[in-house]
């Protein structure tokens, strides 16, 4: 398995500009997760899906965030307009079932810079 | 307001020795809680889960402690080597979604040879 897969690795765009962050969870995983990560405040849960259905998206920063989960394969976080304190690493996770024994596993993350 | 603070946000230590990470929380009731590991430029990895009505879990070197009383749990790695070097972040369900995984800033462990 090739684990959790998130594009791109790196991303600088411009402010204002949209950016879409994309994952793919472990074949199998029903839980997909969005987190956010800065020195600053830590891991920063951002939204959640079951089954590809949004549970808890009360992480979302502002109406700027978006997340969508089309399918069991495939999620996307999208910022539009992105502005400058959204520079942070995003991560994507994915789970069977939260409170297994196998707990979350991680994607390698998106390093986002806005300038 | 709920809080989860781990000791400190470095430790060094000697090869050889055993590694005590400390993680408290406050305003949570956990069901579980959850370590992780955490290289420079890479994902969170998961290491252990251990349950409320646990006091102890094992794990090769690894051994995590539960106090629901005290709102603690510790990480030990004994005889630690400079491979064990990484940030170590200890995590619980926030009580509301099942999904809501609150993590803590972490602990630098660095072990010197």
């Amino acid at each position: 398995d090739a684990g959790v897969i998130q594009s791109p690795r790196h991303e600088v765009t411009e402010m204002g500009q949209e950016v879409t962050l994309r994952c793919k969870p472990i074949s199998g995983h029903d839980y997909l997760f969005w987190y956010r990560q800065t020195m600053m405040r830590g891991l920063e849960l951002l939204i959640y899906f079951n089954n590809n259905v949004p549970i808890d998206d009360s992480g979302m920063p502002e109406d700027r965030f978006s997340a969508k989960m089309p399918n069991a394969s495939f999620s996307t976080l999208k910022i539009q307009p992105s502005e400058p304190r959204d520079s942070a690493v995003y991560f994507c996770a994915s789970s069977l079932v939260p409170g297994s024994n196998y707990g979350y596993t991680f994607g390698s993350g998106t390093r986002l810079t806005v300038v | 307001s709920q809080k989860i603070e781990q000791n400190s946000e470095a430790l060094n230590i000697q090869e050889g020795k055993t590694a005590t990470l400390t993680c408290n929380y406050t305003n949570y009731s956990p069901a579980y809680l959850q370590w992780y590991r955490q290289d420079p430029g890479r994902g969170p990895v998961f290491l252990l889960l251990i349950r409320e009505n646990e006091k102890e879990k094992r794990k090769e070197r690894l051994k995590v402690t539960f106090d629901t009383t005290l709102k603690q749990s510790l990480f030990h790695i004994t005889a630690s080597q400079p491979a064990d070097s990484a940030t170590y972040l200890c995590a619980l369900m926030s009580g509301g979604s099942q999904g809501n995984l609150i993590f803590g800033k972490g602990t630098k462990l660095s072990v010197k040879p």
